[in-house]
């Protein structure tokens, strides 16, 4: 059981590059999110898919688009990268648990630097 | 909108010090608090959780109690250890279960 996995861990893309980042889940979870982590600021929402088939998007929406290629894979794509980009990426997934809790499960993250 | 506030950091402490991390949150209806922890290099593991009022979260040795009165979620442990460093994240989850909000985290270094 290896819980949620994201590659590529690390990257480096120069300004205008496209890139997709990848997650998987093996918790057969329905709920899969994209956050970003900036220094000082905890972790934001870029988009978020409530189940297979469906998504929507978060706080921070701008430059990103999403594909739920399944149920258990959850894909962030970068079209143009900018260097207001450069960010660690992480996915979570989360089923509603007991009472309502809606755990969430994150993956280790991947560090992007656009240059 | 919903949001959490944590006390800055770092917090720099001796091994066997009390730790307490301040966190306060806005949010309409009754949402569920968690506490997550970031150790060096990796993802965000959850902590402990609490899922209405006057409930008490625990786990290591950490604990946190979900004040609805005071819109707090304090998380305390009576004697910290050089392994818990690491970044602590209040958070919250709103009334659909779809949005968590995170505060902006709290470096803690524990020395020994």
């Amino acid at each position: 059981n290896a819980g949620v996995t994201q590659t590529p861990k690390f990257q480096v893309l120069k300004t205008g590059q496209s890139m997709t980042l990848q997650c998987a889940q093996d918790m057969n979870h329905n709920s899969m999110y994209w956050y970003r982590q900036d220094p000082g600021m905890g972790l934001r929402l870029i988009y978020y898919s409530a189940s297979e088939g469906t998504t929507d998007k978060g706080e921070v929406p701008n430059g990103y688009n999403v594909s739920r290629l399944n149920k258990r894979e959850f894909s962030l794509r970068l079209e143009s990268a900018a260097p207001s980009q450069t960010s660690v990426y992480f996915c979570a997934s989360s089923e509603m648990g007991l009472a309502g809790s809606y755990e969430q499960y994150f993956g280790p993250g991947t560090r992007l630097t656009v240059t | 909108g919903d949001s959490v506030t944590q006390m800055e950091g770092p917090v720099t402490l001796s091994e066997e010090a009390f730790l307490t991390i301040n966190c306060t949150y806005t949010a309409t209806g009754y949402p569920s608090l968690f506490w997550y922890v970031q150790y060096p290099g990796e993802g965000l593991q959850l902590l402990l959780k609490a899922t209405k009022a006057d409930d008490k979260g625990s786990n290591k040795g950490f604990e946190a109690t979900y004040r609805k009165e005071t819109t707090s979620f304090h998380l305390e442990k009576g004697s910290v250890q050089v392994s818990d460093s690491a970044v602590y994240f209040c958070a919250l989850i709103n009334n659909a279960g779809n949005m968590l909000t995170f505060g902006g985290g709290t470096r803690l270094m524990v020395k020994p």
